[in-house]
């Protein structure tokens, strides 16, 4: 199976900081890495596909990048309503497993 | 608007089989270009991919994890998708997702979500 590693597990930072999660995969996956955004209580949302395509209706203000094996997400300028969890999955073989997720704290 | 609508909540004793359905409204469930994949999260987890069934076709894949012990089965008439999971043990006592795959460009995603159903496994 495909290992994916996020860094960090959690993050502290303010409103209108610029946020980097990054996440590895244990093998070249080529862009088929995606992110999701689950908060407290709720069901997960897709933010990114194919590394860097913004799901309709996401904002802005989210990005995504990388390919083969290193990706980053960036919140350009964080808002109050991105606490959360975020998750990176690789979608390039079965099993489509997702990082352990990044706890975003503001 | 695309919906997927999941069963409720079930407590179930070790040893004991749960089915979860999974109704989709807001587009055609037997549309090829889309499966319905099924995604657990224990509590305090992260997610973890299960298995998916193509409506269209009714192929399915499974996580070997879970091989021989889940089942993913369709109602086409009725829009519905159900996961069975057997032999239950505490470990299995988590939420349960399904979810709308969709590929093409950009590689396979999940873009829609079903509320979650709450499963727990308690003697």
């Amino acid at each position: 199976d495909i290992q994916m590693t996020q860094s960090p597990s959690s993050l502290s930072a303010s409103v209108g900081d610029r946020v980097i999660i990054t996440c590895r995969a244990s093998q070249s996956i080529g862009s088929y890495l995606n992110w999701y955004q689950q908060k407290p209580g709720k069901v997960p949302e897709l933010l990114i596909y194919g590394a860097s395509s913004l799901q309709s209706g996401v904002p802005s203000r989210f990005s995504g990048s990388g390919s083969g094996t290193d990706f980053t997400l960036t919140i350009s300028s964080l808002q109050p309503e991105d606490f959360a969890t975020y998750y990176c999955q690789q979608s390039y073989r079965s099993p489509y497993t997702f990082g352990q997720g990044t706890k975003q704290e503001i | 608007q695309v919906q997927l609508v999941q069963s409720g909540a079930e407590v179930k004793k070790p040893g004991a089989s749960v089915r979860v359905s999974c109704k989709a409204s807001g587009y055609t469930f037997s549309d090829y270009d889309y499966a319905i994949h099924w995604v657990r999260q224990a509590p305090g987890q992260s997610l973890e991919w299960m298995a998916w069934i193509n409506a269209g076709s009714g192929n399915t894949k499974y996580s070997q994890k879970f091989q021989g012990r889940v089942s993913i089965t369709k109602d086409t008439d009725a829009s519905t998708a159900y996961m069975d999971l057997g032999s239950l043990r505490s470990e299995d006592t988590a939420i349960y997702y399904c979810a709308r795959g969709v590929a093409g460009a950009g590689g396979l995603r999940f873009d829609y979500w079903g509320q979650g159903t709450r499963v727990t496994v308690s003697s």
